[in-house]
């Protein structure tokens, strides 16, 4: 987890409020990634940047929002939380290129929509 | 076919043994790949990665690919109790990390 933190790192809300998930990392990694992680399923990406301001969907995007205004910043909203959100979300990085495209994990969010 | 598959288990070892976790994948052009060691309630951590055929070793690690066969393998030799843990087998199919693809893991319990 060094460099990469999350915040909160546990959260409960209800349904149909807006919730916002921070990423922060000290690595100076280009690439940054929103993933979530439930059972059954494994880690699925949710939206992913390649630099500041540049974002692009992954695999599960609908009901999520994302947003890079720094290199080191990558927020994650739920704009309208439905209990289906409820899941573990990580944060990740890399710096792709020649053979160094690993991916690093920050802790998690445990998010519980009620 | 999901594009990463491993066997699920719980696969049980009794402390001392080789614990073998396996994973296929789908994607043909995939070209570097990664093992991921997680503990309950934590986040994944880089066991190993391998981009060339054959072994990769790396202390009690040994990694093992398979191109023609889409198989990548890793061996924990002297398994610990404290290697108990879900392992995930990741598949970047480029250089680019939008294109990253994990399994669902395996579950590992090593028996003192």
């Amino acid at each position: 987890d060094a460099g990469i933190t999350q915040s909160p790192r546990h959260k409960v809300t209800e349904t149909g409020t807006p919730v916002t998930l921070r990423c922060h990392q000290t690595e100076n990694h280009r690439y940054m990634y929103w993933y979530r992680q439930d059972p059954g399923h494994g880690l699925r990406l949710i939206h992913y940047s390649y630099g500041v301001k540049d974002t692009d969907k992954g695999e599960v995007s609908d009901g999520y929002s994302v947003s890079r205004s720094k290199t080191e910043d990558f927020l994650l909203t739920l704009e309208s939380a439905t209990s289906s959100q409820t899941s573990v979300y990580f944060c990740a990085i890399s710096n792709p290129g020649l053979k160094t495209d690993t991916q690093y994990f920050g802790p998690g969010t445990r998010l519980t929509v009620l | 076919q999901k594009e990463v598959e491993q066997n699920s288990g719980p696969l049980s070892v009794p402390e001392g043994a080789i614990a073998s976790l396996n994973c296929t994948y789908s994607d043909r052009v995939s070209q570097s790949f990664f093992w991921y060691r997680q503990y309950s309630g934590k986040s994944p951590e880089l066991i190993m990665s391998i981009y060339s055929n054959g072994d990769k070793e790396d202390g009690r690690f040994t990694a093992q690919l398979n191109k023609a066969s889409q198989y990548v393998s890793l061996l924990i030799r002297d398994s610990q109790p404290s290697d108990s843990a879900t392992y995930l087998c990741a598949v970047n199919r480029d250089n680019y990390g939008q294109n990253f693809v994990f399994g669902p893991g395996t579950r590992l319990s090593v028996l003192p």
